[in-house]
């Protein structure tokens, strides 16, 4: 059975760092292009980018180029994202999502996690 | 990037009627790489259709997906009370990828 596994809830403060991760496991990790879908309060969804888990190629939407960091750690299945100064507009649901085709990033997305939801408040 | 516009922006129905959902694209989206995903409260996403018309694994056939270009369709041919919830489309031929901004469908 494919999961994709994420790590709970945080509460950070403005400024602080943030690193959340996104275990899959039931496939092929290496092979499958991972990637992260935010949803902010009561809104709608945003590919935020997305990693080849065999070599770490990434890419990033442009709205989020250089604000945040993509990685995997392909020797645990498990794919990261994170920030280095939190701000309180990045309180979000963050999804982890499986690219649906082999090796192919521009793809549907048949497996989400179950979301990350992080606050960052003072 | 490909703005994607759905519509209406909310739908209500009743159990047992039949839900049309519409979601345009700015630009041509490419091969027919059209999604379309069904988010419950308090869950994630799942995916219903992909490539425009092919429902994923598990869906019923009560889901169907059509269209090309820049206009798309998803339709419910007979909603059922578990089909109640918010329905995004999603472009994934041109990056970035992007979603529309959602069509909840609420009962009556």
């Amino acid at each position: 059975e494919v999961q994709l596994v994420q790590s709970g809830a945080e509460v950070k403060k403005p400024g602080e760092s943030l690193k959340i991760s996104c275990k899959g496991s039931g496939y092929s990790f290496t092979n499958y292009w991972i990637g992260w879908v935010r949803q902010m309060p009561g809104k709608g969804l945003e590919w935020m980018g997305i990693i080849y888990p065999g070599d770490s190629d990434t890419r990033y939407n442009p709205s989020f180029q250089g604000q945040v960091t993509i990685s995997v750690d392909k020797s645990i299945s498990t794919a990261y994202l994170q920030w280095s100064g939190l701000k309180a507009s990045d309180t979000a649901m963050y999804y982890c999502v499986k690219c649906g085709w082999l090796l192919e990033w521009l793809s549907p997305y048949d497996y989400w996690g179950q979301g990350t939801l992080v606050t960052v408040s003072s | 990037e490909i703005v994607l516009t759905q519509s209406p922006g909310t739908l209500s129905l009743s159990p047992g009627e039949r839900a049309t959902l519409s979601c345009r694209a700015s630009q041509n989206v490419s091969s027919s790489y059209l999604a379309w995903y069904q988010q419950k409260p308090g869950q994630a996403p799942r995916l219903l259709i992909y490539g425009a018309s092919s429902r994923a694994t598990g869906i019923p056939d009560r889901f169907s997906g059509s269209g090309s270009g820049t206009d798309f369709t998803l339709t419910i041919s007979r909603l059922e009370p578990e089909d109640f919830a918010v329905y995004y489309c999603q472009q994934y031929g041109r990056s970035p990828g992007t979603f529309g901004q959602g069509t909840k469908v609420e009962i009556k």
